[in-house]
């Protein structure tokens, strides 16, 4: 079965830093990767998908990296602002089925 | 373009009622899925479709039915609700189930079962 680890689950940081986000899953076999932006009280926001052959996506501020062979992902935001304040999820699509695995989500404050 | 859309928001239940949870989609997408997202849990696929009258089973399917008469609607059914089912429920739909595209997600409906 495949586990996705999202670590930390929380942290602070103040404005302008770069943030850095860790996705590991245990299971290689994978068709793709997404991270996901929730806002408290919404649903989930697509930012960025990655095929399992892909290295890297880019959009604006988000980077998204994947290692597929070590089984991790990493989000980098840019110049963090406040309204990047929100709970980041990644998920894994498993190669053999149609069923997202997700993380728990790193809960991200943006202290201006 | 309203994307996925979620019917109603909030709702509170008592032990053993039954009711159905709305999800429309305007963008002809023929992959639909339900998820709970549970404190601790994260998000759990309840029951997925890859196609108008074609539905499976998820991780946690117990309690809940599913069809697909339409590509635009995939309602999910609480046939006899339990204090465990009290979660926030998820519709989710992508173009197709292989995986090339990104999942598009309703805001979903807040349940509590008292």
């Amino acid at each position: 079965k495949q586990e996705v680890t999202q670590i930390p689950a929380a942290l602070s940081v103040p404005e302008g830093e770069n943030l850095v986000l860790n996705c590991s899953f245990t299971d290689s076999a994978i068709y793709n990767l997404q991270w996901f932006r929730q806002d408290p009280g919404k649903g989930l926001t697509s930012l960025l998908l990655i095929q399992s052959s892909q290295r890297e996506q880019t959009s604006g501020r988000l980077n998204a990296s994947l290692d597929k062979s070590s089984g991790r992902s990493t989000l980098y935001i840019a110049a963090s602002q406040p309204g990047d304040s929100a709970t980041y999820l990644c998920a894994v699509r498993p190669r053999g089925n149609n069923r997202l695995a997700f993380g728990k989500g790193n809960q991200v404050v943006v202290i201006p | 373009n309203a994307g996925v859309t979620q019917t109603p928001k909030f709702q509170v239940l008592k032990t053993g009622q039954s009711m159905t949870l709305q999800c429309a989609q305007d963008m002809n997408h023929e992959y639909m899925s339900w998820y709970r997202q549970d404190p601790g849990m994260g998000l759990r696929l309840i029951h997925y479709s890859v196609g108008a009258g074609i539905t499976d089973q998820g991780e946690v399917p117990n309690g809940y039915n599913v069809s697909r008469s339409t590509t635009e609607d995939f309602p999910l059914r609480l046939l006899s609700a339990a204090p465990s089912q009290t979660s926030v429920y998820f519709c989710a739909s992508s173009y197709d189930g292989s995986g090339n595209q990104p999942q598009h997600f309703g805001d979903g409906t807040r349940l509590s079962i008292l």
